[in-house]
């Protein structure tokens, strides 16, 4: 059973600091890897893909990628209240499967 | 900036009856999935769909469901006969064609499915 695993929180952070979210999974053949935001009652929204190990920075977005400790995070700088919602870290396990597998996602709230 | 639409945003259903939930994906984009969430629970992959064929499903997607590319811009999810625990928020999500790695799913707004 392929899993993606989660915190499920809430992390509350305040205004102006760095929110850290954290996502591990089971397949070591895990190939893609994705976060999205969501605020309740809304759909996921792409925020960051990331493929090598390392950091991809877009923003105030930074994903970190760790294969060998197979760990994924996403970090927020600046954090705002209108950051706060649920973001779901979802991995593609392999180049022959189409399919996300979810994490539960972790609440994040910032908080003025 | 080009997006997943998804009809109706809500449908209320008697339980056995079947219902159509439609999606137009993003137009140069030749990947088609839909997810199913219920409340309060991870979003699921439910069928993925590429060049006008089912490419992968999962256990969810049993004899009771059934998607389609009528035309060239719609994709549908039909529901044969609703059960009580079908009610969730079903997403209709497209992607670019893959080249080397999977690539970013888009997601619709959803729609809520709620069976009576």
């Amino acid at each position: 059973q392929k899993e993606v695993e989660q915190n499920s929180g809430p992390l509350s952070v305040p205004e102006g600091a760095i929110a850290s979210l954290n996502c591990t999974y089971s397949d070591r053949g895990s190939q893609s890897f994705f976060w999205y935001r969501q605020y309740s009652g809304k759909s996921p929204e792409l925020i960051m893909s990331i493929y090598s190990n390392g950091d991809k920075e877009d923003g105030r977005f930074t994903a970190q990628l760790n294969k060998a400790s197979q760990y994924v995070s996403l970090l927020i700088r600046d954090s705002q209240p209108s950051d706060s919602a649920t973001y779901l870290c979802a991995v593609q396990v392999a180049y022959n499967t189409d399919k996300l597998i979810f994490g539960t996602g972790t609440r994040l709230q910032v908080f003025p | 900036e080009p997006e997943v639409t998804q009809t109706p945003s809500h449908q209320v259903t008697q339980m056995g009856q079947e219902v159509i939930l439609r999606c137009v994906p993003i137009s140069n984009h030749l990947y088609f999935y839909w997810y199913r969430q219920i409340l309060g629970q991870k979003v699921e992959f439910l069928v993925s769909f590429y060049n006008n064929e089912i490419s992968e499903k999962s256990e969810i997607f049993d004899d009771q469901f059934s998607v389609e590319r009528p035309d060239g811009s719609n994709f549908t999810l039909k529901i044969r006969s609703t059960k009580l625990e079908d009610s969730a928020m079903y997403f209709c999500a497209s992607s670019e064609e893959t080249k080397g790695h999977n690539q970013p799913q888009h997601f619709g707004d959803g729609t809520r499915l709620s069976i009576l």
